[in-house]
């Protein structure tokens, strides 16, 4: 498998306060994605990632920022956790012109 | 925007059955891959479709793709239990960011 490992893989939080979760890959690929799950809605693009300190928007980016300063990390901070983000976060890499995602383990987060 | 419709969304079957689901998606591609979900667990890739016409098979799966009529079909031939799971076809947009739309999963229960 590649290596790609998200944390935490669990997380409960307050109402308004911050979160970042972390995505880490050893595959040292360019292109890195944030994806939520949700019943119903199957996965959506918060935000990716197609280089060091190159970021866009996904479609569902409203309430979360993200950082890569380094080609291994990808971070995505909530940064005034709502109920509504309640949610399975996904982080997955990709190999350039190679197809398809590697799937990080998912972080399951709740906010109460 | 490119939009990604599976159905059926769920589906019970009998062992040892057959059934065909689809995937259908709106706008111009020529990229489609499928993936498969156990419940509480990350996304596993299954097939990559890489080009109109392309058919592989895996087991009791066979995966299709027809890029002229925008459709994919995912082939289950005498269905097991082990087969149960929450089926994905994700899109990959065109421009080169390399970016998957995903339709929102099928839940397959195979039944003994």
């Amino acid at each position: 498998d590649a290596g790609i490992t998200q944390s935490p893989r669990h997380k409960v939080t307050e109402t308004g306060t911050p979160v970042t979760l972390r995505c880490h890959q050893t595959e040292n690929h360019r292109y890195m994605y944030w994806y939520r799950q949700d019943p119903g809605h199957g996965l959506r693009l918060i935000h990716y990632s197609y280089g060091v300190k190159d970021t866009d928007k996904g479609e569902v980016s409203d309430g979360y920022s993200v950082s890569r300063s380094k080609t291994e990390d990808f971070l995505l901070t909530l940064e005034s956790a709502t109920s509504s983000q309640t949610s399975v976060y996904f982080c997955a890499i990709t190999r350039t012109g190679a197809g398809g995602y590697t799937f990080g383990s998912g972080t399951r987060l709740t906010v109460v | 925007e490119l939009k990604v419709e599976q159905n059926p969304l769920f589906l019970s079957m009998q062992e040892g059955k057959n059934y065909t689901i689809y995937c259908n998606y709106s706008t111009t591609s020529d990229r489609l891959y499928w993936y498969r979900q156990d419940p509480g667990k990350s996304l596993e890739s299954l097939f990559v479709l890489l080009s109109n016409g392309a058919v592989k098979q895996e087991g009791r799966l066979m995966a299709s793709l027809d890029t002229k009529a925008r459709l994919s079909t995912l082939h289950i031939t005498a269905a097991v239990h082990d087969l149960s799971a929450t089926y994905f076809c994700a899109v990959e947009l065109q421009g080169g960011s390399e970016k998957l739309v995903f339709g929102k999963g099928m839940k397959l229960t195979v039944n003994p």
